[in-house]
């Protein structure tokens, strides 16, 4: 069974540069939520999606947006990089409605972005 | 509007004696709570989570932690530590079920060192 996987697992761009990081979830999982952790601090919500709609969103500017496809997979759009978007993204997975586990969220290993 | 607070940034413990590690809560709702571990260059693991039933809350790997209305806290406890419990943990408040749509509140973490 695999959990959540990110792609890529590292990524350097530069100040002005737009980013897109991507995000399988754990099988049989239908929402997506993504989080950014910078460094030396605890994660900050950016947004959530289900059902292909974004559900909540976090105190994050117009400029990270997303996107989730029919099989759940998920994208995070970030433009206009500034050098302060550099953080480790953190992309996590649950089940609507989830017997037991309903409010449990699985995370991925991150991508960690660094902005020049 | 939820938060939490961890008191303790760094704790440090030698190996084989107790590990607490502080976490104060503050919430409008019935909250549900966790605590995940974050191991370098590792994703988040949940330890434990708390959703309205038992107060004493056993995890894996040997970790409990006591939901205390009154004192409004969820301090995590093991009773021996373990050289690979050195890792960051974190501790997270989000409101009940809203639908399956849980947004996770982390606070800043505690970074646990244990020394031989």
């Amino acid at each position: 069974d695999a959990g959540v996987t990110q792609s890529p697992t590292h990524l350097i761009k530069t100040r002005g540069q737009q980013v897109t990081l991507r995000c399988s979830p754990k099988s049989g999982h239908d929402t997506v939520s993504w989080y950014q952790q910078a460094l030396g601090q605890g994660p900050q919500f950016i947004f959530q999606y289900y059902e292909e709609e974004e559900r909540q969103r976090g105190n994050f500017p117009d400029r990270f947006s997303g996107h989730q496809f029919p099989n759940y997979s998920s994208e995070l759009n970030v433009n206009a990089l500034l050098l302060g978007d550099s953080a480790l993204y953190l992309c996590a997975s649950s089940l609507v409605g989830g017997q037991g586990s309903g409010n449990e969220q699985f995370f991925g290993p991150g991508t960690r972005l660094t902005v020049l | 509007a939820q938060s939490v607070t961890q008191l303790d940034s760094h704790v440090s413990v030698s190996e084989g004696t107790p590990v607490l590690l502080r976490c104060n809560y503050s919430s409008s709702y019935s909250p549900s709570l966790f605590w995940y571990v974050q191991h370098p260059n590792k994703g988040l693991q949940l330890l434990l989570k708390y959703t309205s039933a038992a107060t004493l809350v056993k995890g894996i790997n040997g970790f409990e932690a006591e939901f205390k209305k009154s004192e409004t806290s969820f301090h995590l406890t093991k009773p021996s530590a373990h050289m690979s419990d050195a890792a960051e943990y974190f501790c997270v408040v989000t409101e009940g079920f809203s639908g399956g749509y849980n947004k996770l509140i982390f606070g800043a973490g505690t970074r646990l060192a244990v020394h031989p």
